[in-house]
């Protein structure tokens, strides 16, 4: 079974502060990969990223940076500099390679504000 | 390229209603899948297909909704009949496996159900 927790539900944060969101995953196969989806008021969801288990380097695009650690099962997502277009639900999520069976975590809410 | 289309966007409709939700995937996509929002559930799969053939449906809640995919381009999610616990955000999703691992999802905007 995998499992995907987001124990952060809610997070407000001023502009152009740094911000965690944390994300542990429990899964019992070797193979898997990670992903983090935007969705905006407007409702869609939006890609983030992509990550498979064997690649544990951090990567960054923009403002945004991965840290994905095995030894800990976490794959969290930090916003530097944030800004009110960053408000938005945030999810994190887990696929094995065998499988097409997205799991997701509940869920973190962050608002920006100005 | 464009990507997943739902239509329609919003849908409000009466208890007991037939509700039908469609779905075009990207091209070139093999794999399309069925969620469903709720504030009390979060995302849920509902089903899923590969080359157009039915692989999981056992996120399907009950004998009320079916799905089919008569093509590569469109799918379908019927309710029928529908009841107000049904009022959720659909979402349509596809992929596109490669060299045997699990491609990303690329979700559609959705279609917010309402039913009253």
């Amino acid at each position: 079974a995998q499992k995907v927790t987001q124990a952060q539900t809610e997070i407000s944060v001023v502009e152009k502060e740094d911000v965690t969101l944390d994300c542990v995953y429990e899964t019992r196969d070797t193979t898997y990969y990670l992903f983090w989806y935007k969705q905006p008021p407007s409702g869609e969801l939006v890609f983030l990223i992509r990550r498979n288990s064997f690649d544990e380097q951090n990567e960054i695009s923009g403002r945004y940076s991965w840290n994905f650690q095995k030894s800990t099962s976490s794959f969290n997502f930090t916003i530097t500099a944030s800004q009110v277009v960053d408000s938005a639900v945030y999810f994190c999520a887990l696929i094995n390679n065998a499988g097409n069976m997205l799991t997701f975590g509940g869920g973190t809410r962050l608002m920006v504000k100005p | 390229d464009a990507g997943v289309i739902q239509s329609p966007r919003h849908e409000v409709t009466e208890m007991g209603q037939e509700v039908t939700l469609r779905c075009k995937p990207i091209s070139g996509h093999d794999y399309l899948f069925w969620y469903r929002q709720t504030m009390m559930r979060g995302l849920e799969l509902l089903i899923y297909f590969n080359n157009n053939v039915p692989i999981d449906d056992s996120g399907m809640p009950e004998d009320r909704f079916s799905a089919k995919m008569p093509n590569a381009s469109f799918s379908t999610l019927k309710i029928q009949p529908s009841e107000p616990r049904d009022s959720a955000v659909y979402f349509c999703a596809s992929s596109r496996r490669t060299s045997g691992s699990s491609d990303t999802q690329y979700f559609g905007p959705g279609t917010r159900l309402t039913v009253l």
